[in-house]
């Protein structure tokens, strides 16, 4: 079976601290992607990243690094210099490739970023 | 590009009744999936629809349904509420491939009392 685990569940930090969210998998399978969502407040899930599990380029966007680790079962998210309007919960997700299969979420990390 | 629309956003239900909510996907987008979030659960996959066929279901019980339209326009309808199916229930779209992702609608938050 699938399994994804956000460790933590709560973080909070200061403005322009850097901060990582911690994703851990489980699966059996070798072809899976993996997505990192957020949530704030106002509830729409917003799309943030997927990656295949073919590729473990790591992946930088503007603040947001993403660090995808095999060996590890890893797929750690980083804020790097965070901000207000980041606070939200972010949640990591998991997809087998093949039919049948439905997106398997973390809990979820509750960010809080005060200034 | 209009992003998926779910209406309404907000219902307060009796226990005991039914409900339909309704998604509109992202224009060409042919899958449709349903989730329900509660703080206790997380979020927990109820069912998906592709071309008006369910293609998946989730681990819930017979009272959650779901129908998908020619136009890939989703409802899905619980019926004989209980308090425990208080949730925000979001709906996502996908062009067919899950390698292509899910974009989520704002959902909608269900109160039973």
């Amino acid at each position: 079976a699938q399994k994804v685990t956000q460790a933590q569940t709560e973080i909070s930090v200061v403005e322009k601290e850097d901060v990582t969210l911690d994703c851990v998998y489980e699966t059996r399978d070798t072809t899976y992607y993996l997505f990192w969502y957020k949530q704030p407040p106002s509830g729409e899930l917003v799309f943030l990243i997927r990656r295949n599990s073919f590729d473990e380029q790591n992946e930088i966007s503007g603040r947001y690094s993403w660090n995808f680790q095999k060996s590890t079962s890893s797929f750690n998210f980083t804020i790097t210099a965070s901000q207000v309007v980041d606070s939200a919960v972010y949640f990591c997700a998991l997809i087998l490739n093949q039919a049948g299969t439905a997106l398997i979420f973390g809990k979820g990390t509750t960010l809080s970023v005060s200034s | 590009k209009a992003g998926v629309t779910q209406t309404p956003r907000y219902l307060i239900k009796t226990r005991g009744q039914q409900v339909t909510l309704s998604c509109s996907p992202i224009s060409g987008h042919r899958s449709v999936s349903w989730y329900q979030q509660t703080p206790g659960q997380g979020l927990q996959f109820l069912f998906e629809y592709f071309s008006e066929t369910q293609r998946n279901k989730g681990n819930f019980p017979g009272r959650f349904s779901g129908r998908q339209f020619s136009n890939s326009r989703s409802e899905m309808n619980v019926s004989t509420l209980e308090l425990g199916d208080s949730a925000l229930y979001l709906c996502a779209s996908s062009p067919s491939n899950r390698g292509h992702g899910y974009t989520f609608g704002s959902g909608t938050r269900l109160t039973v009392v």
